[in-house]
Parts: C-alpha cells; sequence; structure tokens
C-alpha cells in the first residue's frame, strides 16, 4: 500500500523562529511536491523535487530530498504570519501514471 | 490565463440526487485528475485520465464516473448522492512530461444532505 506520511500534523510557532517539517513515503519515488494549501482555497505548487539530495528554496522556505531515506524536509527559517497555512507532500509513485499521494497535511500557525 | 476551471464553485443536494461538477482546463494538459479532500485530511485520488478517451480507477472510485471526450474536459458525475460523498472536489491536470507539477482548480464544495 502506498503511503505518505507527515510530521507533524499540527504546528504553531512564533515569528522569527525555524522549524522543519517532514514527509516520509513507503516506496520507491521519481518526483515528489509540496503544495501549500490556503483556507478555503485551492493548492499552491510550491516545489518539485525530481532526484535524490534535490534542494530547493523560495524565500523563508526550502525543501529537501533523499531518496534513499524516502523523506522529504520543508524547513521553514524565521517564520513569518504569511507562512500560515496547510502543507502537503505529495508522492508521484513510479509507474504509475502521474497520479499522486498526498500526505494528510501539516496544519502551519505562525503566532506574533 | 485561466488554468483549471471547475463549476460550480458550492452545490447541496439531496440523497439520491445527481449532478455532474464540470473541470476544463486550457493548458492542452494530457492528464487530468479529481481529487476529493474531506475536512482536515489529504487529497485522495477518484479518476484520473491520460488523455482523451482514457479513463481509470484512483483510490475512491465507488460512486462516481467519469469520462473525457476532449483533452480539455473531465467532468466527474456522482450518482445517487450520500452523504460521505460531502466533501470539497479538486480537479487537477497535469503535462506528460516528468517533473511538472499539477495545477489544481479552484474547488467544489459539496454537501449532501
Amino acid at each position: 500500500e502506498l503511503k505518505v506520511e507527515q510530521n507533524p500534523l499540527f504546528l504553531s510557532m512564533q515569528e522569527g523562529k525555524n522549524y522543519t517539517i517532514y514527509c516520509n513515503y513507503s516506496t520507491t519515488s521519481d518526483r515528489l511536491y509540496w503544495y501549500r494549501q490556503d483556507p478555503g482555497k485551492s493548492l499552491e505548487s510550491l516545489f518539485v523535487l525530481l532526484s535524490n539530495g534535490a534542494v530547493k528554496q523560495e524565500g523563508r522556505l526550502m525543501a529537501s530530498l533523499d531518496t534513499k531515506a524516502r523523506l522529504s524536509t520543508l524547513h521553514i527559517t524565521a517564520a513569518v504570519h504569511d507562512l500560515s497555512a496547510t502543507y502537503f507532500c505529495a508522492v508521484h509513485y513510479t509507474g504509475t501514471a502521474s497520479k499522486l499521494t498526498f500526505g494528510t497535511g501539516t496544519r502551519l500557525q505562525v503566532t506574533l | 490565463n485561466a488554468g483549471v476551471t471547475q463549476t460550480p464553485k458550492f452545490r447541496i443536494l439531496k440523497i439520491g440526487q445527481s449532478m455532474t461538477l464540470q473541470c476544463a482546463q486550457d493548458m492542452n494538459h494530457n492528464y487530468m485528475y479529481w481529487y476529493r479532500q474531506d475536512p482536515g485530511m489529504g487529497l485522495k485520488l477518484i479518476y484520473y485520465s491520460v488523455g482523451a478517451g482514457i479513463t481509470d480507477k484512483g483510490e475512491v472510485p465507488n460512486g462516481y464516473n467519469v469520462s473525457r471526450s476532449t483533452t480539455e474536459d473531465f467532468p466527474l458525475r456522482l450518482e445517487l448522492a450520500a452523504p460521505s460523498q460531502t466533501s470539497v472536489y479538486f480537479c487537477a491536470s497535469s503535462h506528460q512530461v516528468s517533473g511538472t507539477e499539477a495545477f489544481f482548480g479552484q474547488g467544489t464544495r459539496l454537501t449532501v444532505v
């Protein structure tokens, strides 16, 4: 069974602090995505990670991929309130015609 | 650019009624998908299509049907609506190129009462 697990499920952090969201997946994948979802809104693509060791950064967010450990991380640096949202990782499993399996999401709340 | 357009945005159905959720994309993407998102949960794949005339089941297909007569359109049909189908439905599309992310529509919030 294909499984994608994120932790934590909920994260409350103060502005200015750093934190990491983890995404573990159960079998071989050739690409992994991170999405952001604001309440009541659609999903916005943040990063696409295609290979082992891939690292991508945009502003205060940095995503990395370790295919051997089947682990991706989303690191938040010096959080600001505008980053409050739910973050999903989604894994494409090799040979599954571009279907994505989503994690349950991490709801991030950044407080003053 | 319109991207992925879903209609309607909101709908309330009575148990046993049927409806079609519309999805259209203008990016000439081969692949299209329907997901549902239950409160506080991730997305689960209902059906997907890799091109016109080709559809296949995802993780949770029961109670739904799809068709793909054109590249642009991928409607989702609910027959005999049940309260368990209360959810937010997202349509997405992507190009047939490795590494291309899926683009999502704005969602349809469906309540079955």
